[in-house]
């Protein structure tokens, strides 16, 4: 079936630091590809989506490009601020299945000022 | 627009005991989520509604959960009875068709 593997956390860094979170994902066709961001005690809150190859999606200076050679899709931001520190998740949508969302592990960030 | 709204935020109760989480889903949201969230588990996908209709419910961990959706506007996940296994936060999600998922705060569930 489908999944989605991320880098385990807690992932730690210092104000203004490069980040990336890892992830990686297994399923059958083109599924559509999400990250999503869980700040404390609250739901969790899309952060950017691809729904193709090669599309980058961007949101509040976090990047992430649909890699379908590699399964891929990392998130980046080049300077992380302490308000970043929570916990996101990988998410993955089958094409053929477009209302059930897949869930990696989640990764906590940390940013220390 | 006030989100997805979950009641309670908190629940403690003892094993053996019933349990109900509610949610109000966004208006005009055709799909509705609940999902369990923990530690060791992270989130699971228990049961999604597709214009009120149960679509996939292969994620309810047993026959002691419940949930249904009598109308575009409600849904409940219900627990009968409680073990401590089940402590957890429940989230319920909504969406529209092609939309993006919006989730509620969550229901932090404590059986003791």
């Amino acid at each position: 079936g489908d999944s989605v593997t991320q880098m385990e956390g807690p992932v730690t860094l210092s104000e203004e630091a490069f980040l990336t979170i890892n992830c990686t994902y297994t399923a059958t066709g083109y599924p559509s590809l999400f990250w999503y961001v869980q700040y404390p005690g609250e739901g969790l809150q899309l952060l950017l989506k691809a729904t193709k190859a090669d599309d980058k999606g961007s949101n509040k200076g976090f990047e992430a490009t649909y890699r379908k050679e590699t399964t891929s899709f990392h998130l980046e931001k080049g300077s992380v601020q302490v308000s970043d520190s929570a916990v996101y998740f990988c998410a993955l949508s089958p094409y053929n299945a477009g209302n059930m969302l897949t869930f990696g592990g989640g990764t906590r960030l940390m940013v220390k000022p | 627009d006030a989100g997805v709204i979950q009641s309670p935020r908190h629940e403690v109760t003892e094993m053996g005991q019933e349990v109900t989480l509610r949610c109000k889903p966004i208006s005009g949201h055709n799909s509705l989520f609940w999902y369990r969230q923990t530690m060791m588990r992270g989130l699971e996908l228990l049961i999604y509604f597709n214009n009120n209709v149960p679509i996939d419910d292969s994620g309810m961990p047993e026959d002691r959960f419940s949930a249904k959706m009598p109308n575009a506007s409600f849904s409940t996940l219900k627990i009968q009875p409680s073990e401590p296994r089940d402590s957890a936060v429940y989230f319920c999600a909504s969406r529209r068709d092609s939309g993006g998922y919006t989730f509620g705060s969550g229901t932090r569930l404590t059986v003791v």
